[in-house]
């Protein structure tokens, strides 16, 4: 089954920094990559996500980054605020024959703390 | 709150009981999942459904887990004889399915097996 390794477990970055956040997989053929930001006692909520047919997709203040070849995918927030400050997972699924998600396999999540 | 709901929020039992959850999905999203979440840790994923028929189901799901989704609309997660090792928050997710698949969590479930 598929396998994604997160790296780094925790990120201090100061206001207005970048931060980026490391995946791996294992399976090729997962096709469909999200991330998923977790705020203390609150559920995982969707901030972008990516489909093996880009390389890059952006959305303001952040972006992904896929690299099919090598089984890797990043997150990049830029000019981070203290909002910011959340556990973000990354997460690998095959998409079926009818382009919905099968499952999702997530990374064991980073704690990314954003100092004013 | 048109999202995906949970009930309850957190459950407090002793070990050897059943509990039962439940979980209402978004409005016409056909697809709903269970996820398993520790401290710490990423979600782990436990079954989906496509409508009411389940197609997949983990091998974290053991014999004392059952999952339901009698009608194609709410769901509801069984454990039987729990155990301390249970002890997580259970979280369902559903999507739309076709090309629109993106999964929308609910606020989760916490188990506490004394």
């Amino acid at each position: 089954g598929e396998n994604v390794e997160q790296h780094p477990s925790t990120l201090s970055v100061q206001e207005g920094d970048s931060a980026v956040i490391k995946c791996t997989y294992s399976d090729s053929a997962s096709n469909y990559f999200p991330w998923y930001k977790q705020e203390l006692g609150k559920r995982p909520q969707l901030i972008i996500d990516i489909r093996s047919n880009v390389g890059e997709k952006k959305d303001q203040r952040i972006a992904v980054t896929l690299n099919k070849t090598a089984k890797h995918f990043s997150l990049h927030i830029t000019e981070t605020q203290p909002e910011d400050s959340a556990v973000y997972f990354c997460a690998a699924s095959t998409l079926g024959s009818s382009g919905s998600a099968r499952q999702l396999t997530f990374g064991s999540g980073t704690q990314l703390t954003v100092l004013p | 709150d048109t999202g995906v709901s949970q009930d309850p929020r957190h459950k407090i039992t002793k070990r050897g009981q059943n509990v039962t959850f439940r979980c209402d999905p978004i409005s016409e999203h056909n697809r709903l999942y269970w996820y398993r979440q520790t401290l710490g840790q990423g979600p782990e994923f436990l079954t989906y459904f496509q409508n009411e028929a389940q197609l997949e189901k983990s091998r974290l799901l053991s014999d004392r887990f059952s999952a339901e989704r009698p009608k194609g609309s709410f769901s509801t997660l069984e454990i039987q004889r729990t155990e301390q090792g249970d002890s997580a928050m259970y979280l369902c997710a559903s999507s739309l399915g076709g090309l629109t698949d993106t999964q929308y969590f609910g606020p989760g479930t916490r188990l506490t097996v004394l």
